[in-house]
């Protein structure tokens, strides 16, 4: 199994390009969400799905959009970037619910 | 909002000394997990404990849950400098259809050879 893998690793943008942020695990995980974490802030809900075509806002869901339509993907889209949004995203599943969660490795954003 | 808070933010110790980190919430939960992140990395899930469990063991590691003061502890014992990390407690709050877990700002530990 690949576990959970996110791409690309790193990318930078201008303000406002757009662009996905792509999440995909091989475990069947019903429960997929997306974090972005910040220096000194820990790690912040953006968006969360618990099952295919069913999305939901997290903490800070301003400025991103998210869409399940399978249960293996789970894409993170910024419409419009700004430099606020300069982070490190990680994406996680898991079995059910807000259980153990496996992550993927991060994409490191800079929005310039 | 942040629901949980770590203690303290920054630990450095000598390798083969245990660490504690204390993790503390606000609100009633169902279960209080431990992450640990590697400099860059994702985080990787240490133990989970749930709100009807007092303490809880895995290796090297020793967690405590206590509700009626909504806190928990980590506890490393003969610690290494692999140990070397940022650990996270995440809670998800009791009651309704929550599915949101919330993680807290981390304490670095340093361990030193």
């Amino acid at each position: 199994n690949a576990g959970v893998t996110q791409t690309p690793k790193f990318q930078v943008l201008k303000t406002g390009q757009s662009m996905t942020l792509q999440c995909a695990q091989d475990m069947n995980h019903e429960y997929m969400s997306w974090y972005r974490q910040d220096p000194g802030m820990g790690l912040r809900l953006i968006h969360y799905s618990v099952g295919a075509g069913i999305t939901d806002q997290g903490e800070v869901p301003n400025g991103y959009n998210v869409s399940r339509s399978t249960t293996e993907d789970f894409p993170l889209r910024l419409l419009s970037a700004a430099p606020s949004q300069t982070s490190v995203y990680f994406c996680a599943s898991s079995r059910l619910g807000p259980d153990t969660q496996y992550f993927g490795p991060g994409t490191r954003l800079t929005v310039l | 909002s942040q629901q949980g808070e770590e203690d303290p933010q920054a630990l450095s110790i000598q390798e083969g000394e245990n660490a504690t980190m204390n993790c503390s919430y606000k609100t009633s939960i169902n279960n209080l997990q431990w992450y640990r992140q590697n400099s860059g990395r994702g985080l990787v899930h240490l133990i989970l404990i749930r709100s009807n469990e007092r303490e809880k063991h895995s290796g090297r590691l020793r967690v405590t849950l206590d509700t009626s003061k909504k806190s928990s502890s980590l506890l490393i014992t003969a610690s290494r400098a692999a140990d070397t990390a940022s650990y996270f407690c995440a809670t998800d709050a009791s009651g309704g259809s929550n599915y949101k877990l919330t993680f807290g700002k981390g304490t670095l530990l340093t361990v030193n050879p």
